[in-house]
Parts: C-alpha cells; structure tokens; sequence
C-alpha cells in the first residue's frame, strides 16, 4: 500500500522568494501523483496531476515534478506571494490499479508580506 | 468552471443521531468519492462508488456508513447512529471515467457530533 509522506509541516516565507515543497511516497509503481491546496477550513483545490510516464507539469508559477526511482515529487512555486499562503497536500493513488488517494499529511505555508 | 457542491456546509447533530451529507458531483463525471478529514489530522479516504455500486472501500467505511446515488445527480454519504469521533469535515470528490484523471473535491461538509 502506498504511503505518502511530506516535510516539513510548515514552512514561512518572505514574499518573493522561490520555494520547494516535498512529497515522498514508498511504491516506486507509482500510478500518478496529485498536489492540491487547502485554505484553513476549505475544500480542497487541484493544483496538478502528474502522470507516471511524466517527469514533471507546469501551471503558470507551479512545477511539479515526479522521481519514480528516489520517491520523490517536488512542487516548486516561483515568485511567491502572499496569497499562496495556504496548506499544500500531495496524494497518490492507495493501490496499484486504484483511484482512492492516499494523502500526506500537507505542508502549511506561510508568505510574509 | 464546474464543481462538486456539497450540502450541508456544517451540521451540528446529537450523538445517536442519523446523518446525511448531499453532494451533487461535476455532471460528466461517473467516480464519486467520499473522503474526512479530522481536525489536525491527514485526508482520510472512505468510499469510492462507480456505476452503481461501491468500487473502493476503507477500514473506515463500516456498517456505520452508507452512500447512495438516489438520482441522476445526487450522492449521499449517510452515517447512522453518529458518535463524538465522527466529528470532522467530510468531502465529496468526483472524476471522470477514464483512468489518471485529476480527483475534483467539494467544499466540505462540517459535521459536529455533540
């Protein structure tokens, strides 16, 4: 069974700056790899779906990328601003062949003004 | 942009109570998906239900739980006989048929169990 894992749990920032956040998961046969955004008491909002076959995505100042063989995706944000403020989940599909997602337990981010 | 609506946006219940949280899914979408989330803790999986019948279920979802699809557009998650740790937000999801796709999430619906 596929275990999510990210570091750290929190993170703060000052505005501009460029930044990473970390995901590891245990099954290398990774199916695909989802990161999301959580504000405080909200739903959650898809930010971009990585394909096994893929190495990385892109949507505007958002990269993801995937490493099948060290268990590692990263979400890079470019330029950060104080409206990305926000907690950043990753999940993976459960099982092989499954669709429930399996969720880290999310990075909370803070960017200062 | 379509979304997955979710309805209550909080209830508050007695313990013992029954329970039942409504989601309309994104209309072309045929995988839904019920997840919580307790406060402070990880986004926990409960159900996935596709043509009909349940497809996917956790440790979770016990004779307690039970959703339903009792129109063209509804999705329910119904918990009988609520306890305090049922506490928490629970999310209604949906995606298309065809597999890889991006899971969309509702809101949430907040239920407090007192």
């Amino acid at each position: 069974k596929q275990e999510v894992t990210q570091i750290p749990a929190a993170l703060s920032v000052p505005e501009g700056e460029n930044l990473v956040l970390n995901c590891s998961f245990t099954d290398s046969a990774i199916y695909n790899l989802q990161w999301f955004r959580q504000d405080p008491g909200k739903g959650l909002t898809s930010l971009l779906l990585i394909q096994s076959s893929q190495r990385e995505q892109t949507s505007g100042r958002l990269n993801a990328s995937l490493d099948k063989s060290s268990g590692r995706s990263t979400l890079y944000i470019a330029a950060s601003q104080p409206g990305d403020s926000a907690t950043y989940l990753c999940a993976s599909p459960r099982d092989t062949g499954r669709r429930a997602l399996t969720f880290g337990s999310g990075t909370r981010l803070q960017v200062q003004p | 942009e379509p979304e997955v609506t979710q309805t209550p946006s909080h209830q508050v219940t007695q313990m013992g109570q029954e329970v039942i949280l409504r989601c309309v899914p994104i209309s072309n979408h045929l995988y839904f998906y019920w997840y919580r989330q307790i406060l402070g803790q990880k986004v926990e999986f409960l159900v996935s239900f596709y043509n009909n019948e349940i497809s996917e279920k956790s440790e979770i979802f016990d004779d307690q739980f039970s959703v339903e699809r009792p129109d063209g557009s509804n999705f329910t998650l119904k918990i009988r006989s609520t306890k305090l740790e049922d506490s928490a937000m629970y999310f209604c999801a949906s995606s298309e048929v065809r597999g890889g796709n991006t899971i969309y999430f509702g809101e949430g619906s907040w239920l407090t169990v007192v």
